[in-house]
């Protein structure tokens, strides 16, 4: 299984863009890369994945090099409402069961 | 949207009980699962089902057990509430795989945050 590692935490002020960054030295071929969203009392949301390249979808945009070994969640122009916690996940889309939620990256946006 | 529903947002048992927990979903989802979360632990899985009466174990299983009678429906169970059972417990559901292509996202309720004293 593909460990990940993102930091413990990051700040930004409303307006910027935020970029989370996340280490998967390990993953396999047939791995692909899931970010969820969680906010205080609520479950994880799916936010966006990717397998390579670039994904885009309305909320962030996933970016992924070619040797695959890292994935950069951005969020562009964040809110106050983006304050959450991101995990970042990395598995088979056959081995749902084997995903793991790491202890994530609490994002703090700053009015 | 999909909506996975947890029974209680908060309980309160005491040691030794035997405490249910219910979740149910409504859009017709094979794949249920059971985390718990803990801070500075993330999220670990519990147990999963992909589809009546079936169930999986996960990362830590031992002092619980689940029960998927119907399709929307997965219920954990700790058979001896003890106080290290403390937590918050997330129900998700998903669609199954596909064949090829990226996997289902997890549908998640809001959580049951349970205190055992």
């Amino acid at each position: 299984l593909a460990k990940t590692t993102q930091p413990i935490s990051m700040d930004s002020y409303e307006g910027q863009e935020v970029n989370i960054t996340c280490s998967h030295n390990n993953i396999a071929t047939n791995d692909y890369i899931t970010w969820y969203q969680q906010f205080p009392s609520q479950g994880p949301r799916f936010i966006i994945q990717g397998y390579k390249t670039k994904v885009t979808n309305e909320v962030a945009s996933l970016f992924i090099p070619a040797d695959r070994k890292s994935s950069t969640l951005s969020l562009p122009r964040v809110s106050l409402s983006d304050t959450a916690v991101y995990y970042c996940l990395v598995g088979a889309p056959y081995n749902t069961d084997k995903l793991i939620f790491g202890t994530g990256t609490r994002l703090q946006v700053f009015p | 949207d999909v909506k996975v529903t947890q029974s209680s947002r908060y309980l309160v048992k005491r040691t030794g009980e035997k405490v249910f927990l219910e979740c149910v979903q409504d859009m017709d989802h094979e794949n249920m699962f059971w985390y718990r979360q803990d801070p500075g632990l993330g999220l670990r899985l519990i147990y999963f089902s992909y589809d009546v009466k079936m169930k999986e174990k996960g990362d830590i299983p031992e002092g619980y057990s689940v029960s998927r009678e119907k399709k929307e429906r997965f219920s954990l169970i700790l058979e001896s509430a003890s106080t290290n059972q403390t937590s918050m417990y997330l129900c998700a559901s998903s669609l199954p795989p596909p064949l090829v292509g990226p996997g289902e996202a997890q549908h998640f309720g809001d959580g049951t945050r349970l205190s055992i004293l």
